[in-house]
């Protein structure tokens, strides 16, 4: 069965570095989310990207914060100059239309900054 | 705009009792209707979804959930827990916009 992957699963970092969640989405997919979810909180948005570009974002989503899509199979996110409370654990997902479709989500990965 | 709204952040229940967990959404159009669970260390799986048509939806694991517009609320139930069940659920809308929203979530415990 297809599923949504993120690497690596578990990432330290130190406050003030750059951090890249990797992840590959479904392949016949063309919604691709970021969402975090930090303990013991709600999920929260971040963006969403379709045909290449940021199609929303949310208002966590500052200049820190960026997406891309190198090659066409991976999504990523990167977080410049990491904070103490970017630690989280950051979910991707993708869908293979827009609304009322289902987000098929990956497993996460846990960022925790020091 | 829209927002989710999950009552108790914790439900216990014992082994075979009845599962309610309660969502309550608000949406400026019609919405499309999501419960997903998530076990420990684990992502996110649509447990069961409403879009149109038929109001009591059922899902995997033995799960059900009943759209009502006029409480304007999407109840998850399940007639007799099982201890695998112990998880966290999110119930999660997407209204005018198609990014799905989701409630803080409820820790469901099952108690044998």
């Amino acid at each position: 069965e297809p599923e949504v992957t993120q690497t690596p699963s578990h990432q330290v970092t130190q406050m003030g570095q750059e951090v890249i969640l990797r992840c590959v989405p479904i392949s016949n997919h063309l919604y691709f989310y970021w969402y975090r979810q930090i303990l013991g909180q709600k999920v929260e948005f971040l963006v969403s990207f379709y045909n290449n570009e940021i199609s929303e974002k949310s208002e966590i989503f500052d200049d820190q914060f960026s997406v891309e899509r190198p090659d066409g199979s991976n999504f990523t996110l990167k977080i410049r100059s990491t904070k103490l409370e970017d630690s989280a654990m950051y979910f991707c997902a993708s869908s293979a239309k827009g609304l009322g479709t289902e987000a098929f989500f990956g497993q996460g990965t846990r960022l925790t900054v020091v | 705009a829209q927002s989710v709204t999950q009552l108790g952040s914790h439900v216990s229940v014992s082994e075979g009792a009845l599962v309610l967990l309660r969502c309550n959404y608000s949406s400026s159009v019609p919405p499309y209707l999501f419960w997903y669970v998530q076990y420990p260390n684990q992502g996110l799986q649509l447990l069961l979804k409403y879009t149109t048509g038929a109001t009591l939806v059922k899902g995997i694991n033995g799960f059900e959930a009943e759209f009502k517009k006029s409480e304007t609320s999407f109840h998850l139930t399940k007639p007799s827990a099982h201890m695998s069940d112990a998880a966290e659920y999110f119930c999660a809308v997407s209204g005018g916009s198609y990014i799905p929203t989701f409630g803080r979530g409820t820790s469901l415990i099952v108690h044998p």
